[in-house]
């Protein structure tokens, strides 16, 4: 089975710097992806990682440790359109793309 | 390019009713999920197909919840008889390779379903 960890809410400021945490146990794993949910909308796709270190995209790069089961989102000058759910899901080992979802962080930026 | 559709948007019921829901994936996409979000968590997996076969379907409550997607291209969910715990916000996703890739996943917009 899959267990995925990530904190509930976060508050940030316009203009700074978060990171977002996620821990996961699995029985197997073949990656972890992030996604970005506004309330209402659907999950977007923002990043994958397979291999451990960090893959940076614009103003978000995320970070993986598979000997630790810990990934991180980190976004840079927040801005006010960045509030949403950010999503934390790891692919199993089994024969689908299936992914199993963490409860989501949910961020505030603050002015 | 069309990103995946689902209808409808909202959808309010009462308990013990049927309801549908219907989704259209993108253009070409092999593989499609349908997933629940209940208020406040992650959404979690209910089926997956490949073309028209089900890759899997362990956390589909069988009992109440169906699917299909007899040509391998639109899907459709259904819930008979609805309970009050059903109420969520049911997605559909779609991916462009085949199944055990690392391809991203595409969602449509849900439909929000009350069940009074």
């Amino acid at each position: 089975g899959q267990n995925i960890d990530q904190p509930t809410e976060m508050t940030a400021t316009e203009g700074a710097i978060v990171q977002i945490n996620c821990t996961y146990q699995t029985s197997g794993f073949n990656g972890l992806f992030w996604y970005q949910q506004h309330a209402g909308e659907a999950p977007t796709f923002l990043s994958y990682n397979v291999l451990d270190g960090l893959e940076e995209k614009g103003r978000f790069s995320s970070f993986l440790s598979r000997s630790k089961g810990y990934s991180y989102l980190l976004l840079k000058e927040l801005q006010m359109k960045d509030s949403a759910s950010y999503l934390c899901a790891v692919k199993g080992p089994d024969a689908g793309n299936m992914l199993t979802f963490g409860g989501g962080t949910r961020l505030m930026v603050k002015p | 390019e069309a990103g995946v559709a689902q209808s409808p948007r909202y959808k309010i019921i009462e308990k013990r009713q049927s309801v549908a829901f219907w989704c259209n994936p993108i253009s070409g996409h092999a593989t499609l999920y349908w997933y629940q979000q209940i208020l406040g968590q992650g959404p979690k997996l209910l089926i997956q197909f490949q073309n028209n076969g089900v890759v899997d379907d362990s956390q589909l409550p069988k009992d109440r919840f169906s699917a299909e997607r007899l040509k391998g291209v639109d899907s459709t969910l259904k819930i008979q008889p609805a309970k009050l715990e059903d109420s969520a916000v049911y997605l559909c996703a779609s991916s462009p390779r085949l199944a055990g890739s690392g391809s991203e996943q595409f969602f449509g917009p849900g439909t929000r379903l009350t069940v009074l």
